[in-house]
């Protein structure tokens, strides 16, 4: 079964800093890798996902996550970020014919002016 | 566009009632999905059913049931609802070929159970 860590409960920034969301994941066969933002008093939206290919995956909003093996690691990360930013954000992850995705515990992501 | 709409934003019911929470999505997906959302735990999966009349348990069933009578509904029932239970329950699709394609989300129902 995979499993996935998230290392930080609450990540406060100002606005147009830099903002990294660190994201373990476990599994002994090959995964596949999600990042989720949830804005207030809303449902889940995809932002990125890894499947294979290319290490850095480029999503929505300025949001890119880099996939390392070796360090079981998937982290999330925006150069500048907004006021609109603010959000939980998830990291989630299945294995290779899963219908099911399993979810970290999320990071709350403040950005003040 | 596409959407998986949840029938209710907010529900208060008192403890020892029977409780359904329905869920529907117009894009024509096998798998449908009820998560569960506190804070501090993140999703923890309910029941999903990959077909209709076709379900699986999830991690944390107990309490719980569900019912697909057809494609584009998936109820969750609270037999007999506990204030334990006082939760963001969020439903999700996705289509056959699995997970890696991404679930779609509803925008979730808040239980209050009292």
């Amino acid at each position: 079964a995979q499993s996935v860590t998230q290392l930080d409960s609450q990540v406060p920034v100002f606005e147009e800093a830099p903002v990294e969301l660190r994201c373990n994941y476990s599994s002994s066969v090959s995964v596949y890798l999600f990042w989720y933002v949830q804005y207030p008093n809303q449902g889940l939206q995809l932002l990125l996902k890894y499947l294979s290919g290319s290490t850095l995956v480029k999503g929505i909003n300025g949001f890119e996550a880099e996939f390392n093996k070796s360090q079981t690691s998937f982290h999330l990360r925006k150069p500048s970020v907004h006021i609109s930013d603010t959000a939980e954000y998830f990291c989630a992850v299945s294995g290779p014919n899963d219908y099911k995705l399993s979810f970290g515990a999320g990071t709350t992501v403040t950005v003040r002016a | 566009d596409v959407k998986v709409t949840q029938s209710s934003r907010y529900l208060v019911k008192r403890t020892g009632e029977k409780v359904f929470l329905e869920c529907v999505q117009d894009m024509d997906h096998e798998n449908m999905f009820w998560y569960r959302q506190d804070p501090g735990l993140g999703l923890r999966l309910i029941y999903f059913s990959y077909d209709v009349k076709m379900k699986e348990k999830g991690d944390i069933p107990e309490g719980y049931s569900v019912s697909r009578e057809k494609k584009e509904r998936f109820s969750l029932i609270l037999e007999s609802a506990s204030t334990n239970q006082t939760s963001m329950y969020l439903c999700a699709s996705s289509p056959s070929a699995g997970a890696n394609y991404g679930y779609t989300f509803g925008s979730g129902t808040r239980l209050t159970v009292v």
